[in-house]
């Protein structure tokens, strides 16, 4: 069975400090793999996606991502933080056979400090 | 282009009582996924609807069951409420198998 892992419930940064997102996945082959994030109150919404080709997949709101196969590993990344990016983000990963059945990571909570 | 609407955007229900979800896609897309998302928890994946059939389901008892309409749009049902129901139960819809899925607002659902 499939599965994500997001070891970090909680992480906190200063505004304009990087940041980077851990998501680790369980699946029998290369999924499809994506980010959403979650504002308060708020639907998910989509910052980036991989499907095949290129590992770093860039994303919306100066997000990236990099897939790396040798450690199942899909983790997010911002060279600088504003504090409109906090808000809780979600890592999901979806069969390449087909079918829209998302799983998703338990979330990480991102705090920024001014 | 209106996105993924949902409604009602709250909802307070009792033990035992049963309740109905409603969900518009996005403009042009033809298959719905529901979601239940509990407090602290990521979502987790209920049913999903397409050509008016449920095509796949995640593991939920037979309480919780849908419908699509020929315009796409669909309903959670869920009978029998427990207090473990209560959650954020978000639609997403999306074109194929293999598509992006777009989220909508949620429907906050409370059980007493």
């Amino acid at each position: 069975a499939q599965s994500v892992t997001q070891p970090d419930i909680h992480i906190t940064v200063s505004e304009g400090a990087s940041l980077e997102l851990r998501c680790n996945y369980s699946y029998g082959a290369t999924p499809y793999l994506f980010w959403y994030v979650q504002s308060p109150g708020q639907g998910l919404q989509l910052l980036l996606k991989y499907f095949s080709g290129d590992t770093l997949v860039q994303g919306i709101k100066g997000f990236e991502a990099e897939f790396k196969r040798s450690q199942s590993s899909f983790n997010l990344r911002k060279p600088s933080v504003h504090w409109s990016d906090a808000a809780e983000y979600f890592c999901a990963v979806g069969p390449t056979g087909g079918g829209n059945k998302l799983t998703f990571g338990t979330g990480t909570q991102l705090k920024v400090e001014l | 282009d209106a996105g993924v609407t949902q409604s009602p955007t709250h909802l307070i229900k009792t033990r035992g009582q049963q309740v109905t979800l409603r969900c518009s896609p996005k403009s042009g897309h033809d298959t719905v996924s529901w979601y239940q998302q509990a407090l602290g928890q990521g979502p987790q994946f209920i049913f999903q609807y397409y050509e008016e059939e449920e095509r796949q389901r995640g593991n939920f008892p037979d309480r919780f069951s849908g419908h699509q309409f020929p315009n796409y749009s669909s309903e959670l049902n869920v009978n029998a409420l427990l207090l473990g129901d209560s959650a954020l139960y978000l639609c997403a819809s999306t074109t194929g198998g293999r598509e992006t899925q777009y989220f909508g607002p949620g429907t906050r659902l409370l059980v007493l």
